[in-house]
């Protein structure tokens, strides 16, 4: 079965940018989109369709995909950006989810 | 703005059957797909499945001999069904409207969430 792969945790500092990535076998070919969860909280989409932000997802969220591994960077970190990132694709008739990357801001 | 809210048993015993319902307001539940998606404490989320609100529907392979989700149209509202339930099934389970779209390159995603309701497998 297919399999995304997401780094456990990433750290930054206010202000600075995070980048999370996300690898799948030829990930490029295929849409990937991101989610924010807070603790306690449901996700909420923050790119979809590789690039893509929902209205109301500040511009500070991008992504892009390529290759193996797709990416969501956050420019100038905020500590509200703070919670758990999830990558997902659609492969072979199935949503896979990525493991989730904890994003610190320190 | 569309809003889903789950509903059922917090408790369920081992070896019974899990069941959950979810109301759709804010919009119609025609012509979207609508997923229930679970995430074990502490853990990454599953999707479990997704159902059209024409009644197709398609499973997470490996959930797929015990699992059930319908639609009621009339009521704007799906439900999962998750039968011989062990320990391993205690998480909270969300519904979401899926954006899917077939194609070259197949679009797919989840827009909007319920808030999540736990659902806790003891005896």
């Amino acid at each position: 079965s297919y399999e995304l792969t997401q780094p456990p945790s990433v750290s930054v500092s206010p202000g600075q940018t995070a980048s999370i990535t996300c690898s799948g076998d030829k990930l490029g070919n295929k849409y990937a989109c991101w989610y924010q969860q807070k603790p306690g909280q449901s996700p909420v989409l923050v790119i979809f369709q590789d690039s893509r932000r929902p209205s109301g997802i500040p511009e500070r969220f991008s992504g892009s995909n390529s290759g193996n591994t797709a990416t969501l960077t956050i420019s100038g970190t905020q500590a509200m950006d703070e919670a758990d990132y999830y990558c997902q694709a659609w492969d072979s008739s199935t949503v896979v989810f990525g493991g989730g990357t904890r994003l610190t801001v320190l | 703005q569309v809003q889903l809210q789950e509903s059922g048993p917090g408790l369920v015993k081992p070896s019974e059957t899990l069941s959950l319902t979810c109301t759709v307001s804010g919009g119609s539940i025609r012509n979207y797909y609508w997923s229930w998606i679970r995430q074990p404490p502490g853990k990454g989320l599953e999707w479990i499945g997704y159902i059209y609100y024409s009644g197709s529907t398609n499973y997470n392979p490996s959930l797929k001999s015990r699992v059930t989700i319908s639609v009621d149209t009339s009521k704007n509202q799906f439900s999962l069904k998750l039968s011989s339930v062990t320990a391993a099934d205690t998480a909270v389970y969300f519904c979401a409207r899926e954006i899917f779209r077939a194609g070259g390159t197949t679009v797919d995603y989840f827009d909007y969430w319920g808030q999540g309701t736990l659902v806790t497998v003891s005896s």
